[in-house]
């Protein structure tokens, strides 16, 4: 079993829906926890990083940890086309090992 | 302007021949990583550095080797290249110890080994 499992997607919305990408963890040591966007030949970039249960807000974009359930999740609201990208969940333990999900692909549609 | 660079951006080579992929960053940042990255597979982590002289393996280290010797530069070496290391690799760096806060990925390195 994975360490981090993210939901595989891909997933395809109309413009200005909300969205939602999920992913689960197992081992409890990990503290830190990173929503990445990747546009397709580029390198990823950091959108969201949080390192506590509850809600974190930027923008559009909220992402939410639950640490008692093992489980996060991303949600874009009033999603644009420029939103189409890949989605990769990522989480790490203080001595900074880094683990990511396969990544969810979106594309919205105008 | 903050920047991670890797160098080369694409190399093609043979199995075997002994290969170096160079990182640098200018932010002064202590915490560096190198990632492969494979289809469907998301990224996964190969060595990482809290620091100086401060190295250690991620989840898939194996036939690989890194050095820290400079705060500015991680870089990535194949000693004995093989066809399954053929993949797309990205180096990072963060301000903090152990968290991704204000993480910068450079551009990606596009291996081939034949």
């Amino acid at each position: 079993q994975k360490e981090v499992e993210q939901d595989p997607g891909p997933l395809s919305v109309p413009e200005g829906a909300i969205v939602s990408l999920n992913c689960t963890y197992s081992n409890s040591a990990f503290q830190y926890f990173m929503w990445y966007r990747q546009y397709s030949r580029k390198g990823p970039e950091l959108l969201m990083y949080t390192y506590s249960s509850g809600n974190k807000e930027d923008g559009r974009f909220t992402a939410q940890v639950d640490k008692s359930s093992k489980y996060i999740s991303l949600f874009i609201r009033d999603s644009q086309p420029s939103d189409s990208a890949t989605y990769l969940c990522a989480i790490n333990t203080n001595a900074g090992k880094s683990t990511f999900g396969d990544g969810t692909t979106l594309t919205v549609k105008p | 302007e903050a920047q991670v660079t890797q160098n080369p951006r694409y190399l093609i080579t043979v199995t075997g021949k002994k290969l170096t992929v160079t990182c640098s960053q200018n932010m002064n940042h202590e915490y560096m990583s190198w990632y492969r990255q494979d289809p469907g597979l998301g990224l996964r982590q190969i060595y990482y550095s809290m620091n100086v002289e401060v190295t250690d393996k991620g989840d898939v280290p194996e036939g690989y080797k890194v050095s820290r010797k400079e705060k500015r530069n991680f870089p990535l070496i194949l000693e004995s290249p093989s066809p399954n290391q053929t993949s797309l690799y990205f180096c990072a760096s963060s301000i903090g110890q152990g968290t991704q806060e204000t993480q910068y990925f450079g551009p990606g390195t596009r291996l081939l080994v034949l």
